[in-house]
């Protein structure tokens, strides 16, 4: 089974404390995401990441930034955290191969438990 | 805005009706796929649809797909107590050639026993 961990369940932080949200994926899947989940919003894609060293700004990037030197891994930097920061932060990851079909339309995308961050 | 509306917000029937949850979009899609999510937890994928396809079955999943009107309804058959949960309708569109998923708001599930 494909598993998508993320270093924290729950994260208290103070307004301007950088922040790292780390996720690690066991499946040599090429694709990872980062959303954020509010109440009322779904979720919103923050950045997203193809390949090792590739990103792509998602919808709502402001605020944040992400790095991915390892392909089983991609965290989620909050340079300097804001109350309007806190929210469900959910990681994901994909696959572009269906077999051995190199597929151009998505697999679905298996997701971590998710980690619930609290700027005070 | 969002690509992806369910209808309703929240629905609460009891064990054995059939749940019935709608998705509205508003661009050409690839695929359609719809997700659940426990409460406090992860997203898990339940069934994917692509724009060629008009119903799909999975178990006691049903899903069917209506481009013309850029629409598509989940209905879950038989409820369960444990099939309480939000749902949630993703789109895939094409963003600057690289896809990606789009999600809706949700809709919450509760199945009385």
């Amino acid at each position: 089974d494909v598993k998508v961990t993320q270093s924290s369940r729950y994260l208290v932080k103070r307004t301007g404390e950088k922040v790292f949200l780390e996720c690690v994926q066991d499946m040599d899947h090429e694709n990872m995401f980062w959303y954020r989940q509010d109440p009322g919003l779904g979720l919103r894609l923050i950045y997203f990441s193809y390949d090792v060293k590739m990103k792509e700004k998602g919808d709502i990037p402001e605020g944040y930034s992400v790095s991915r030197e390892k392909k089983e891994r991609f965290s989620l930097i909050l340079e300097s955290a804001s109350t309007n920061q806190t929210s469900m932060y959910l990681c994901a990851s994909s696959t572009v191969w269906s077999g051995q079909l190199l597929i151009s339309s998505y697999n679905e995308q298996f997701f971590g438990p998710g980690t619930r961050l609290t700027v005070l | 805005s969002q690509q992806g509306e369910e209808d309703p917000q929240a629905l609460s029937i009891q064990e054995g009706e059939n749940a019935t949850m709608n998705c509205s979009y508003k661009t050409s899609i690839n695929n359609l796929q719809w997700y659940r999510q426990n409460s406090g937890r992860g997203l898990v994928h339940l069934i994917l649809i692509r724009s060629n396809e008009r119903e799909k079955h999975s178990g006691r999943l049903r899903v069917t797909l209506d481009t013309s009107k850029k629409s598509s309804s989940l209905l879950i058959t038989a409820s369960r107590a444990a099939d309480t949960a939000s749902y949630f309708c993703a789109t895939e569109i094409m963003n600057t050639g690289f896809q990606k998923l789009v999600f809706g708001t949700g809709t919450r599930l509760l199945v009385s026993p």
